[in-house]
């Protein structure tokens, strides 16, 4: 009955290194939605996911970044070879289905990442 | 380009005055309109939305009010409480395309005691 989880909470890393940060989505939420949220800069859309249909890949900055969705539950974000620029907080959110019209959107707490 | 351009990007009001943010966007697919509060270390969470059918949208102290034809929605938050000070997040959806938010760059939103 818990909201969205994301782990870690925190993540430094040394620039050229890989990450994976992980979301849980709400039970039964099929829709699911990464954000980057830098200092001073409002959301940015990265990839969703609605249930097994192809993930909307459209947002992600380079072919660094990578997410995969197992089961229509857990996702995971990948940043392969990090670089400074990628520092900032990752958010996932999910919804019962991607019509937000009367489905609201539940955020998780983020990821803040620091890439050194 | 910046699709939701949300003002002032931040804002600091003395504890029971009103509290203003403005968002103006150009898609004119956009039909629905979600505001966020963000508190630090925290995710965003939805605080009020309205569609365009309506010019205005009343929740407890918090209200949105919509001009379609100058594609323009602001939040006004009145009697502003300490407990107010968070990020704000005006957001845009187009029901009929990919469902996915764009969203303003946030106001800082600081209410003094």
């Amino acid at each position: 009955g818990a909201g969205v989880s994301q782990s870690p909470s925190n993540k430094v890393t040394e620039k050229g290194k890989d990450v994976e940060l992980r979301c849980d989505p709400i039970s039964g939420h099929t829709a699911l939605y990464w954000y980057r949220q830098s200092l001073g800069q409002g959301l940015e859309f990265l990839i969703y996911f609605q249930g097994n249909s192809a993930p909307d890949k459209s947002g992600l900055p380079s072919d660094r970044f990578s997410a995969e969705r197992t089961g229509g539950s857990v996702s995971t974000l990948t940043i392969q070879r990090t670089q400074q620029e990628d520092s900032a907080v990752y958010l996932c959110a999910s919804s019962f289905t991607t019509s937000l019209l009367g489905n609201e959107q539940f955020f998780g707490p983020g990821t803040r990442l620091t890439v050194l | 380009q910046q699709q939701v351009k949300q003002s002032p990007q931040s804002l600091i009001v003395q504890k029971g005055g009103i509290s203003i943010i403005n968002c103006a966007y150009e898609n004119t697919a956009f039909d629905y309109f979600p505001w966020y509060q963000q508190f630090p270390g925290k995710g965003p969470a939805l605080l009020i939305a309205i569609r365009p059918d309506v010019s205005e949208k009343k929740e407890g102290r918090f209200t949105i009010s919509f001009n379609k034809s100058a594609k323009q929605f602001s939040l006004h938050i009145m009697d502003s409480q300490p407990g107010d000070s968070a990020t704000y997040f005006c957001a845009a959806v187009a029901s009929g395309g990919s469902y996915i938010p764009t969203f303003g760059r946030g106001t800082s939103l600081i209410v003094h005691p």
